[in-house]
């Protein structure tokens, strides 16, 4: 079975600092990985994916994740901080085509100026 | 170009009653999934289809189903509603296969009175 912990509820970052949004898997296969973004009252938004290649995966709005295998990982980072990051993050793990996508719980970011 | 849509956007219904949520994914979209969120914790996968058949399904009771439409749109159906059943039901749309992302649609709050 595949699973995704996400092991902070909030992460505080002062706006111009670096944020890093923690995600550990597990999965039997290989892991299809997601991150999205969800401000409230609406939708989630996608942000990036890691399939395959490039351990280093560039997404929107400036964010970015590092696939790390050996340490099941796959933690969102931004090199600076926008108060209008301030919102609810989740990690997603697929572990085949046609398996059913397994969201972490998320966690709350919450960015000050 | 419009994204995922879904209606309505707020439901109100009593305990025992049946409702269904509908779903029109983005144009080229085969792939419909559907997701319950509960508040505070990560969406929780329900149904996919691609292509008009199921193609995977969650934990979940069989007062839920689904179906999928020739033109892709889908409708959620939950029978005999139950207190535990008031979330938000987000509704995602992507090409098809598991190396896609998913684009999610705003959502329909459900409370079950």
């Amino acid at each position: 079975a595949q699973s995704v912990a996400q092991p902070e509820d909030q992460v505080n970052v002062a706006e111009g600092n670096p944020l890093t949004v923690k995600c550990t898997y597990s999965v039997s296969g290989n892991p299809y990985l997601f991150w999205y973004v969800q401000y409230p009252n609406r939708g989630l938004q996608f942000l990036l994916k890691y399939i395959t290649g490039d351990n280093l995966v560039k997404g929107s709005y400036g964010f970015e994740a590092e696939f790390n295998k050996s340490q099941t990982s796959f933690h969102l980072k931004k090199p600076s901080a926008l108060v209008s990051d301030s919102a609810l993050y989740f990690c997603a793990v697929r572990d085949s085509s046609w398996g059913k996508f397994q969201f972490g719980a998320g966690t709350q970011v919450v960015v000050t100026p | 170009d419009a994204g995922v849509t879904q209606s309505p956007t707020h439901l109100i219904k009593t305990r025992g009653q049946q409702v269904t949520l509908r779903c029109s994914p983005i144009s080229g979209h085969k792939s419909v999934s559907w997701y319950q969120q509960v508040l505070g914790q990560g969406p929780q996968f329900i149904f996919q289809y691609y292509e008009k058949e199921e193609r995977g399904r969650g934990n979940f009771p069989d007062r839920f189903s689904a179906r999928q439409f020739p033109n892709y749109s889908s409708e959620l159906n939950v029978n005999a509603l139950l207190l535990g059943d008031s979330a938000l039901y987000l509704c995602a749309s992507s090409l098809g296969t598991g190396f896609n992302e998913q684009f999610f649609g705003p959502g329909t709050r459900l409370t079950v009175l």
